[in-house]
């Protein structure tokens, strides 16, 4: 079966400092990854995706991430922390097979002035 | 282009009522999800369409919860009776096909009391 751990449950970060959340799956196979955010009372957006190939990631909004298959992760990181950035992050992993998604518990993030 | 339309935005019940939410998933995706997400978690699929058919209801409590998709489009979920534990947030996200981004909409936050 496959899962997502995210072990952070809560980060705080100051405004204009870097960002790194954790992401680590479980997955028998080739694993299709995902990040999405979710700001208050709003549905999920779609931050990058991991499918095949180079295993950097660019995603919007300045986000990147990095498949390393010999850790089982897919961490999200930011160079510079905007005060928009303040949402709920969720890493998500899919089967090759039939693309079903399971979701990490999610990592909240706040952002200090 | 307009995203997924959910309604309403949010419902308060008694215990033992019945609820149902509305969804409308975007123009020419065939493929359509309920996912649940209490509180502190990630959300988690309940049903997937494609068209007018079910995917998968593997986990999807069917002594309780029912949903359906008429003409491939709009799609109800309904729980009846409801429980305490229902209390979550409902989303319903789409895609064009299940290989494809899913795009979710704003959800719908249930109250049991």
């Amino acid at each position: 079966a496959q899962s997502v751990t995210q072990p952070d449950i809560h980060i705080t970060v100051s405004e204009g400092a870097s960002l790194e959340l954790r992401c680590n799956y479980s997955y028998g196979a080739t694993p299709y990854l995902f990040w999405y955010v979710q700001s208050p009372g709003q549905g999920l957006q779609l931050l990058l995706k991991y499918f095949s190939g180079d295993t950097l990631v660019q995603g919007i909004k300045g986000f990147e991430a990095e498949f390393k298959r010999s850790q089982s992760s897919f961490n999200l990181r930011k160079p510079s922390v905007h005060w928009s950035d303040a949402a709920e992050y969720f890493c998500a992993v899919g089967g090759s097979n039939d693309y079903k998604l399971s979701f990490g518990a999610g990592t909240t993030v706040t952002v200090r002035a | 282009e307009a995203g997924v339309a959910q309604s309403p935005r949010y419902k308060i019940i008694e215990k033992r009522q019945s609820v149902a939410f509305w969804c409308n998933p975007i123009s020419g995706h065939a493929t359509l999800y309920w996912y649940q997400q209490i509180l502190g978690q990630g959300p988690k699929l309940l049903i997937q369409f494609q068209n007018n058919g079910v995917v998968d209801d593997s986990q999807l409590p069917k002594d309780r919860f029912s949903a359906e998709r008429l003409k491939g489009v709009d799609s109800t979920l309904k729980i009846q009776p409801a429980k305490l534990e229902d209390s979550a947030v409902y989303l319903c996200a789409s895609n064009i096909d299940y290989v494809d981004t899913q795009y979710f909409g704003p959800g719908t936050r249930l109250t049991v009391l």
